[in-house]
């Protein structure tokens, strides 16, 4: 059974980078039938997603989010990680990784980790 | 950017009865919609994709329906356990994916 599971610090101070890695179990991370990507909540709110990385390393970002954010792949550890520089308060929010089939009938989450962006 | 809107933002319903979701998309998404559960303190869960096909472990009670722009998700008898935050989101027109606002099901 596939697992995703986030990991990476869970303060961050404002203007620096937030690096979150997520470890995949139970599935390759080579898999040409999914993508890999990174979703977030801030408190109380709604989600909204930041970006997708295919086994090819082809990147797909939000374009709200794209000037701060990279996606990366790493095969050998079956890990994905995101990177968001120039962080602030508005940062601050549940980062979900999660797996998607390329025609959306298959969905897996992590739990999720909390990021604060706080000095 | 493909906007999604979803009424009404929170729907108070008994056990027991039916209720509607709705969710409008500011262009055309076809048929790629999908639906999600959220829980408190846990990751959204696919409901629906494709619309109206339901994913895997979710009951007959939970239907999706709509093309387009407009798009309905009903739960024909609620249970107890049903009442969550529901989440429509297009996969169309991308990047980027765009979810809704959410709708909170609570018991009335």
């Amino acid at each position: 059974q596939l697992q995703l599971q986030e990991s990476g610090p869970g303060l961050v101070k404002p203007s620096e980078t937030l690096s979150l890695t997520c470890t995949v179990s139970g599935g390759s991370i080579s898999s040409s039938s999914y993508y890999w990507g990174w979703i977030r909540q801030p408190p109380g709110k709604g989600l909204e997603w930041i970006g997708n990385i295919y086994y090819s390393g082809r990147t797909y970002y939000n374009p709200s989010l794209k000037s701060r954010v990279t996606i990366s792949v790493d095969t050998s550890k079956n890990q994905f990680s995101l990177k968001l520089t120039s962080v602030t308060a508005a940062d601050t929010a549940v980062y979900y990784c999660a797996r998607t089939s390329l025609n959306w009938n298959d969905v897996d989450w992590g739990q999720g980790t909390l990021v604060t962006v706080s000095s | 950017e493909v906007v999604m809107t979803q009424s009404p933002a929170t729907l108070s319903v008994s056990p027991g009865e039916r209720a509607t979701l709705s969710c409008r998309a500011s262009q055309s998404v076809n048929s790629n919609l999908a639906w999600y559960q959220q829980k408190p303190g846990q990751a959204p869960r696919l409901l629906i994709y494709g619309a109206s096909t339901r994913a895997t472990g979710f009951p007959a009670r939970f239907s999706g329906s709509g093309s387009g722009t407009e798009f309905t998700l009903t739960i024909s008898s609620l249970q107890s356990e049903d009442f969550a935050v529901y989440y429509c989101q297009q996969y169309n027109n991308w990047p980027p994916y765009t979810f809704g606002q959410g709708t909170k099901l609570e018991i009335k």
